[in-house]
């Protein structure tokens, strides 16, 4: 069975750091582009990073972009987010997801997700 | 607000048929596939619909999609009770780099 497990969500104060991560299994981890996309309580879903099997392509919402980083261990079959100079916004229920499709990433889309972790950002 | 515009509320009764509507640009939906997912609040998203209108394995055939021009439509027919949960659609977005997500409907079974 295909499954996602995030951990390391928690409570930062604004400017903390955390890193989460996300165990995959019942894939070959390392043929699939991954991604983390999350939602803040009450509202929809908003992608954040993207990152391929290979792990040398990298995509970030310009929301993020220069404060996450997005990486993998396909030895360990596991994503991670660092997730740095944290803001009241990045409070959000972060989702892990596996990418499908063929050709360009242009077409990908998430076939499986993970039940997410909270990162609450407060002081 | 987001990239993708879609309806906030929808709502239909039990049987019948409900479409809801995902508008976009020539930079997303104009140039890239458009997917579906449905949300039960306090779960994760599931696949509904993905390049248009190809169903995963297991998603009914009451569940279908479409696309035209920058504009997607996402169709439910005979309306259940466990249908009731939030719709999202999304695409690559040329300009933005990145995946854009509509900001979802909340779908009611009167």
């Amino acid at each position: 069975e295909v499954q996602l497990l995030e951990s390391g969500g928690g409570l930062v104060q604004p400017g903390g750091s955390l890193s989460l991560s996300c165990a995959a299994s019942g894939f070959i981890f390392s043929n699939y582009g991954m991604a983390w996309v999350r939602q803040a309580p009450g509202k929809g879903l908003e992608w954040v990073s993207t990152l391929t099997g290979s792990g040398r392509g990298t995509f970030y919402a310009d929301s993020v972009k220069g404060r996450f980083t997005i990486s993998r261990d396909n030895s360990k079959n596991t994503l991670y987010l660092q997730v740095n100079s944290l803001r009241a916004e990045d409070t959000a229920v972060y989702f892990c997801a596996k990418y499908r499709g063929s050709g360009s990433h242009t077409s990908w889309y998430f076939d499986i997700w993970g039940r997410g972790t909270l990162v609450t950002v407060s002081s | 607000q987001s990239v993708l515009t879609q309806p906030p509320s929808a709502s239909e009764t039990p049987g019948q048929r409900v479409t809801i509507s995902c508008s976009g640009s020539n930079a997303n939906i104009g140039a890239n596939p458009v997917n579906w997912y449905q949300q039960i609040p306090g779960t994760a998203p599931k696949l509904l619909i993905y390049t248009n209108n190809q169903r995963p394995s297991g998603v009914p055939d009451r569940f279908s999609g479409s696309k035209s021009g920058t504009s997607a439509s996402l169709a439910i027919s005979g309306l259940q009770s466990e249908d009731e949960a939030d719709y999202y659609c999304t695409s690559w977005d040329d300009s933005l780099n990145g995946w854009v997500f509509g900001g979802g409907t909340k779908l009611t079974v009167l």
